[in-house]
């Protein structure tokens, strides 16, 4: 299995912050990394698609970057909306696998 | 827009099998993969297995020897099974809709999980 790696586990922004969160695989996995966002209760929504394409409604602030084995997400202004879990999960092979996730709090 | 329902029973006993079923509305099943996922409580997202309306399913190996994932055209329902569940089987179980384009797969509308808990 492909293993992801995301860091931090855990990150602490203010309202306004430029925040960048970091996945990993285990080996090269293209541009077939995806990135979802969850929130208590709730299931996860997409938020960028093949590394680097934002979903149809996800707010500009949100991006991706990255291919092979080192990919990021990057919210460019945080927003009260965006305090959440971050996940990226590979589509590259089955069986697909998820980072451990990102718990972004408010500072 | 598309929209899942998981429905099925929130508590089973060990050694049984957990069986839910995932209502697909404001679409049709008809050409695309559907997933299960499922995350323990307060822990991260396993992928269980897909199956394309018309195919095989795919499972993970570490569960595929107790997993069947189905699809009911004539319900547009997505159907999943798992045998000999015990206590590491309690997790919220999430239906998707995998969107295939050119340069990935992703899980594009999901259901809002159903609560499972393996108990006796």
């Amino acid at each position: 299995d492909i293993q992801m790696t995301q860091s931090p586990s855990s990150l602490s922004a203010s309202v306004g912050d430029r925040v960048t969160i970091t996945c990993r695989a285990s080996q090269s996995i293209s541009t077939f990394l995806n990135w979802y966002q969850q929130k208590p209760g709730k299931a996860p929504k997409v938020l960028i698609y093949g590394a680097s394409s934002l979903q149809s409604g996800v707010p500009s602030r949100f991006s991706g970057s990255g291919s092979g084995t080192d990919f990021t997400l990057t919210i460019s202004s945080l927003q009260p909306e965006d305090f959440a879990t971050y996940f990226c999960q590979q589509s590259y092979t089955t069986p697909y696998t998820f980072g451990q996730g990102t718990n972004l709090e408010i500072k | 827009q598309v929209q899942l329902q998981e429905s099925g029973p929130g508590l089973v006993k060990p050694s049984e099998t957990l069986s839910l079923t995932c209502d697909v509305s404001g679409g049709s099943i008809s050409n695309y993969y559907w997933t299960w996922i499922r995350q323990p409580p307060g822990k991260g997202l396993e992928w269980i297995g897909y199956m394309f309306y018309s195919g095989s399913p795919t499972y993970n190996p570490s569960l595929e020897s107790r997993v069947t994932i189905s699809i009911d055209m004539s319900k547009n329902q997505v159907s999943l099974k798992l045998s000999s569940v015990t206590g590491a089987d309690t997790a919220v179980y999430y239906c998707a809709r995998v969107q295939a384009v050119a340069v990935d797969d992703y899980f594009d509308s999901w259901g809002q999980g159903t609560l499972v808990t393996v108990s006796s």
